[in-house]
């Protein structure tokens, strides 16, 4: 079975500060890993995804994600963040044999204060 | 990218009735789902819609209580039946396009309270 875990229910950063929100996976096989952004009473915005390749993965709005398979973690970054960037960010796995299936994290609250 | 489109966006409904949620997608796709978020928790996943044929349920969901249609390649229903308090939540309609077809795209959610 594949699994999600996002340790922290909040994160608090200040504007212009690095940002980190941390994900790591239980999957059979290679993971297709993806992180969607939830904004108040809105659908999930997709923003980035790493199937293969390069662990950097750069995605919307700045944002970009590292694959560490020894890890299996898929931490999301951004140099600076922006006030606008609160919001609810979630990570999400499907292992390759798994059809479309993504399974959830619990979700982590960003919230970037002035 | 898909754009999906979601009505009712939100709904306040009284125990034992049912309603039946619209999604519509700009473009054909190849696959659509429905989810549920429940308050403050993560999406679960309820079933794949599958053009043509019965929906693929995931564990402890069922055809009876959430009977789901998918006539043609853009469109897809979810009803939620007998509706009980418990039923409260957000239900996400998601599909995956031809083009980028690892990426789900989400519509904004129907918002159902049940009184």
């Amino acid at each position: 079975a594949q699994s999600v875990a996002q340790p922290e229910d909040q994160v608090n950063v200040a504007e212009g500060n690095p940002l980190t929100v941390k994900c790591t996976y239980s999957v059979s096989g290679n993971p297709y890993l993806f992180w969607y952004v939830q904004y108040p009473n809105r659908g999930l915005q997709f923003l980035l995804k790493y199937i293969t390749g390069d662990n950097l993965v750069k995605g919307s709005y700045g944002f970009e994600a590292e694959f560490n398979k020894s890890q299996t973690s898929f931490h999301l970054k951004k140099p600076s963040a922006l006030v606008s960037d609160s919001a609810l960010y979630f990570c999400a796995v499907r292992g390759p044999g798994g059809g479309n299936k993504l399974t959830f994290g619990t979700g982590t609250q960003l919230k970037v204060e002035l | 990218s898909a754009v999906i489109s979601q009505k009712p966006s939100r709904d306040i409904c009284q125990r034992g009735t049912s309603l039946t949620i619209q999604c519509q997608v700009d473009s054909q796709v190849t696959m659509m789902f429905w989810y549920r978020q429940q308050p403050g928790q993560s999406l679960t996943l309820i079933a794949t819609a599958n053009q043509g044929s019965e929906a693929t349920y995931e564990s402890g969901f069922v055809i009876d209580k959430f009977p789901i249609s998918r006539p043609n390649l853009t469109f897809s229903t979810l009803t939620v039946s007998n509706m009980s308090p418990e039923d409260s939540s957000i239900y996400l309609c998601s599909a995956t396009d031809g083009l980028a077809k690892n990426i789900q795209y989400f519509g904004a959610g129907t918002r159902l309270s049940v009184l």
